[in-house]
């Protein structure tokens, strides 16, 4: 079976602190893909980056970037010098090869002070 | 550009009571559409899905429905609304099947049964 545990509900940080969202996922699929996606308090989700499984290479934009290690399932993110503005709910997720289905974490809610 | 909309924004509505959310997407054609649920607490449950009108699949059994009459009009219903059926509703549509093709989520509805 599918899943993704975030284990950290809520983080709160003081602005231009580094912060790092954790992501554990499990499957059985040898191809799948891992994504991430912000949700601020208006509610609309907004899509941050999607990895395949076989690309294990980590990515930087901005200031955010992506760790992805297959040995540990993991797949954290981390805000370099935080900001107010990216105070939300952000959601780790999984998918498989060739479906629509997205299994979802539960979500952590990042909290930015100023 | 294409654009997603969901109404009503918010709903109070008594258990046992009918409901209708609407989702509309504006700037594309035959996109796959999709009903997610947000409980809290919990992250994202896909609910249901239509890859073309009158087809819908649907995830997990429930007292809700789903129909797609038009090509770019979803409406998730209900007959009798149970106090469990409260949470944010999330409608979203992509170009295709698979993961490749990201996912654009709608800014929600917040139903809250009584």
């Amino acid at each position: 079976a599918q899943k993704v545990t975030q284990a950290q509900t809520e983080i709160s940080v003081v602005e231009k602190e580094d912060v790092t969202l954790d992501c554990v996922y499990e499957t059985r699929d040898t191809t799948y893909y891992l994504f991430w996606y912000k949700q601020p308090p208006s509610g609309e989700l907004v899509f941050l980056i999607r990895r395949n499984s076989f690309d294990e290479q980590n990515e930087i934009s901005g200031r955010y970037s992506w760790n992805f290690q297959k040995s540990t399932s993991s797949f954290n993110f981390t805000i370099t010098a935080s900001q107010v503005v990216d105070s939300a709910v952000y959601f780790c997720a999984l998918s498989g090869a060739n479906t629509d289905k997205l299994i979802f974490g539960t979500g952590t809610r990042l909290q930015v002070f100023p | 550009s294409q654009t997603i909309h969901q109404w009503p924004a918010t709903l109070v509505q008594p258990v046992g009571s009918p409901l209708s959310l609407e989702c509309t997407v504006e700037g594309t054609s035959n996109p796959n559409l999709y009903w997610y649920r947000q409980a809290a607490g919990r992250g994202l449950q896909l609910l249901f899905y239509s890859v073309g009108i009158g087809q819908i699949s649907s995830e997990v059994p429930q007292n809700l429905s789903a129909s797609r009459p038009q090509d770019r009009q979803f409406i998730l219903s209900s007959k009798k609304l149970l106090l469990s059926d409260s949470g944010f509703y999330l409608c979203a549509w992509s170009t295709g099947q698979g993961p490749l093709n990201e996912q654009f989520f709608g800014p929600g509805t917040r139903l809250t049964v009584l």
